[in-house]
């Protein structure tokens, strides 16, 4: 079974740039997550889809941060206009649903350096 | 206060020891995983567990949901152990708080 995958898995970027991740879950996983990893923290949760709707992006900032899952399939993440503070790893997780405590599965993550 | 606290923060030990790792949580869960992230790697969940103590391998994990505290143990410790070990704890229905993890190093 093909795990979670994300691409890049690295980008460099200047601050004010734009950039965006993608992420193909689990085949048949309906619940697909956006974590943020800034480094020596653990993961934050950015957004939460089930299928192709938002389940909680309490913890997003909107005013730079944008998600889509437009088919309920792969996801993309978009930054614009990056931050320095922006700098982590970006990982991709899914469950095969929301039903509470379904194990999630990461992806390999996108390192992202702003300078 | 993080909702969930790991200790200690980094972990050094020499090859054969027998390690504990805590976690407390200050909020009610419905569930609590033990995740191992490599340098450079993904995530991959070791255990998910609601009471009691699950086993796989040399790996241990307990949990006491009177006292809001879980620990993973492991025995007979190896390099390829060095990680970051992560707990994280479901809140709620879905939504998964994660302690900043306790970072390993087996020395051999």
């Amino acid at each position: 079974e093909a795990g979670v995958a994300q691409s890049p898995r690295y980008k460099i970027i200047e601050k004010r740039q734009s950039v965006a991740f993608w992420c193909n879950p689990i085949s048949g996983h309906a619940t697909l997550y956006w974590y943020q990893q800034i480094l020596g923290q653990g993961p934050k949760l950015l957004i939460q889809f089930q299928n192709n709707g938002v389940v909680d992006d309490s913890q997003l900032p909107k005013d730079r941060f944008s998600a889509e899952r437009l088919k309920g399939v792969d996801s993309t993440l978009k930054i614009q206009p990056a931050k320095l503070e922006d700098s982590a790893v970006y990982l991709c997780a899914s469950s095969l649903d929301h039903g509470g405590t379904d194990t999630q599965y990461f992806g390999p993550g996108t390192r992202l350096t702003v300078l | 206060k993080n909702e969930v606290e790991q200790s200690p923060q980094n972990l050094t030990a020499q090859e054969g020891e027998f390690i504990t790792i805590n976690c407390s949580y200050s909020v009610g869960i419905s569930a609590l995983h033990w995740l191992q992230q490599h340098p450079g790697g993904g995530i991959v969940s070791l255990f998910m567990l609601s009471s009691g103590k699950k086993k796989h391998g040399r790996l241990i994990a307990t949990i006491n949901i009177q006292e809001k505290h879980s620990s993973l143990h492991i025995t007979a410790s190896h390099p390829r152990d060095s990680a970051v070990y992560i707990c994280a704890a479901h809140k709620g229905a879905q939504k998964l708080v994660f302690g900043q993890g306790t970072r390993l190093t087996i020395n051999p």
